[in-house]
């Protein structure tokens, strides 16, 4: 079992509907959790980072995470064409390995 | 902020050669991270250090890896013979007591 399991995708959505995508951990000494965005060539970058359970909003993106489930999610309101890209989960232990390990990616296509 | 310089940005090389790959994380930084991205195997973590020591290098895919940080403004990573195999895009990465990680551009390499 992976430890950070996404599904690869593509995910295909129009232009302004929600994205949802989702994640699941093995560990359950995950502690912190982040959304990162790569565009094809391009290098990783975050967009958002969630701590506790619950919901936390910037702007069109929303992170869930559900600790018992051992779940988290990232919808993205309002799609837009640039969105398309690969979105990386990425979990870290705040003890012992707090290095990132991350999901295999979904792939997100926003049709105009 | 320059953000997270790498160096070369693109390698090719013949197998038997060594590679030497050099990153310079963002000022204030106390964990820098190797990873390694193929379509294979995703994102891998290979090393991270903190406060220039290296903490975790269970990554590492074997003795011909090795990485440096001399000091914190500097970190090498070195493949030595390079195999095909090896060919894939290399990211460091940079962060603070967070956890969380800002990347570099990444360097492409190509082992013939």
């Amino acid at each position: 079992q992976k430890e950070v399991e996404q599904n690869s995708g593509p995910l295909s959505v129009p232009e302004g509907a929600i994205a949802s995508l989702n994640c699941t951990y093995s560990d359950r000494g995950s502690q912190s959790f982040f959304w990162y965005r790569q565009y094809s060539g391009k290098s990783p970058e975050l967009i958002m980072f969630i701590y506790s359970n619950g919901d936390k909003e910037d702007g069109r993106f929303t992170a869930q995470l559900n600790k018992a489930s051992q779940y988290v999610s990232l919808l993205i309101r309002d799609s837009q064409p640039s969105d398309s890209a690969t979105y990386l989960c990425a979990v870290t232990r705040e003890t012992g390995r707090r290095a990132l390990t991350f999901g295999s990616g979904t792939r997100l296509q926003v049709q105009p | 902020d320059a953000g997270v310089i790498q160096s070369p940005r693109h390698e090719v090389t013949e197998m038997g050669q060594e590679v030497t790959l050099r990153c310079k994380p963002i000022s204030g930084h106390n964990s820098l991270f190797w990873y390694r991205q193929t379509m294979m195997r995703g994102l891998e973590l290979l090393i991270y250090f903190n406060n220039n020591v290296p903490i975790d290098d269970s990554g590492m895919p074997e003795d011909r890896f090795s990485a440096k940080m001399p000091n914190a403004s500097f970190s090498t990573l070195k493949i030595q013979p390079s195999e095909p195999r090896d060919s894939a895009v290399y990211f460091c990465a940079s962060g603070t007591s967070s956890s969380r990680a800002d990347f570099g551009p990444g360097t492409r390499l190509t082992v013939t």
